[in-house]
């Protein structure tokens, strides 16, 4: 299974993008780019996944590089509620979640 | 709809207790997994069902640590002769695809704190 590096810690403002990178090196060609996020006390929750395009949602824009080799989790205008762990997690075998990166996002 | 659920929220056992920890899936949901978080952890996977066969239990941490999911919806993790090094949030996902190998879009519940003193 691909391992992963992120920030361990990246501060935001409010209202501000927020971008977090994620490196992932060892990516295998068939393997889904999957980010969650896990605010405090509660289970991790399912943001975005990709696998070559860039891809957006209602919660958030995912860059990948042509390389597959890193990858850009973005929240637009990021709000005090986004204040979370955010895990960047390459679809392996099994979810390998890592420490992530925790974002806090200032008022 | 109602989402993933997790009974009980806490649990203290005292070291050699065994505890039984509970996972109500969303309906329906075909694929069901276990993980363990340790504080300022990242949540570690420690086993899978698809609907009531466990397809793999190579995330358990020793053979005190035993899951099931008979009828495939209710789980039961349940831990023998707890340790101290148990302490941890038990994490309980969901997901309606099957997985074979990888795995999809899953759904969390808000996990059991087990401390173990």
């Amino acid at each position: 299974d691909a391992k992963t590096t992120q920030p361990p810690s990246m501060d935001c403002a409010e209202g501000r993008a927020a971008n977090l990178p994620c490196n992932h090196s060892t990516i295998s060609g068939n393997e889904y780019v999957y980010w969650y996020r896990q605010i405090h006390s509660q289970g991790p929750q399912y943001i975005i996944h990709g696998l070559k395009n860039n891809e957006t949602n209602e919660m958030a824009s995912l860059i990948i590089t042509e390389d597959r080799k890193s990858s850009t989790l973005i929240l637009p205008h990021a709000t005090l509620r986004d204040t979370a762990v955010y895990y960047c997690i390459p679809m392996g075998r099994q979810f390998y979640f890592g420490t992530g990166t925790s974002l806090t996002v200032i008022p | 709809g109602a989402g993933v659920s997790q009974s009980p929220r806490y649990k203290v056992a005292k070291r050699g207790q065994d505890v039984a920890l509970r996972c109500d899936p969303i309906s329906g949901h075909v694929s069901l997994f276990w993980y363990q978080q340790a504080l300022g952890q990242g949540p570690e996977f420690l086993t899978y069902f698809q609907n009531e066969a466990q397809l793999d239990k190579s995330g358990l941490p020793s053979d005190r640590f035993f899951a099931e999911r008979p009828e495939g919806s209710v789980s039961t993790l349940k831990i023998q002769r707890t340790q101290q090094e148990d302490s941890a949030v038990y994490l309980c996902a969901s997901s309606s695809h099957r997985s074979s190998g990888g795995v999809y879009e899953q759904y969390f519940g808000p996990g059991t704190r087990l401390t173990v003193t």
